[in-house]
């Protein structure tokens, strides 16, 4: 079962630019973390969201979480050709984590 | 080890045959999770260990299905009877986390990806 559901599928835009992706959950979540994943390879962890945190900033990566709409949103900033991956948000039910469908983003440079 | 560490890193079989699919975890990582991963598709849940037991199988799609970790580190899925619709890129991933403790930040192994023909 697949819990999230990003938008948009797909986003292309050039280096340089900002990339914003969503991401919408049914149920309730203790925390909510952001993984990329390169072509053809695992998922890298890069950034976790606590359930009662609005906001949260690592480097270029900035993500908000609404807890009453159920959403999250990714943004990175100042966009490079090697951010080029997939992106997926994860929410954890009881002991396991629950992906979402993923929003692939290819940066141009 | 460093990583997590699955093999193959490919895998070609025919309809009908059985595979196994090894992963090594992150040394001292108590939990480790498998999942399936479909072209275009975010990854999904097939089984959960904590230690050596199986602490939620629940996403196994049917009995063809079966994984174990004897010692509690190393981990092998096992699947019967191939069907076409098995291809996928299986993932293993490692967790330091106790059961229903903090947050649980998994580490991905680069998965075995399965061609059944």
């Amino acid at each position: 079962s697949q819990q999230g559901e990003e938008d948009p599928q797909a986003l292309s835009i050039q280096e340089g630019e900002n990339a914003t992706m969503n991401c919408s959950y049914k149920t309730s979540i203790n925390n909510l973390q952001w993984y990329r994943q390169n072509s053809g390879r695992g998922l890298v962890h890069l950034i976790l969201i606590r359930s009662n945190e609005r906001e949260k900033h690592s480097g270029r990566l900035r993500v908000t979480l609404d807890t009453s709409k159920k959403s999250s949103s990714l943004l990175i900033t100042a966009s490079r050709a090697a951010d080029t991956a997939s992106y997926f948000c994860a929410t954890d039910d009881t002991d396991k984590l629950i992906f979402g469908t993923g929003t692939r983003l290819q940066v141009f440079p | 080890g460093a990583g997590v560490s699955q093999t193959p890193s490919n895998k070609v079989t025919e309809k009908g045959k059985y595979v196994e699919l090894r992963c090594d975890p992150i040394s001292g990582h108590t939990a480790l999770y498998w999942y399936r991963q479909s072209l275009g598709q975010g990854p999904e849940f097939l089984i959960y260990f904590q230690g050596t037991g199986a602490a939620d199988d629940s996403g196994l799609p049917n009995d063809r299905f079966f994984a174990v970790r004897p010692e509690g580190s190393v981990s092998t899925l096992k699947i019967q009877r191939t069907e076409r619709g098995d291809s996928a890129v299986y993932l293993c991933a490692s967790s330091l986390r106790g059961r229903n403790s903090g947050a649980n930040v998994l580490t991905f192994g680069a998965g075995s990806r399965l061609t059944v023909l």
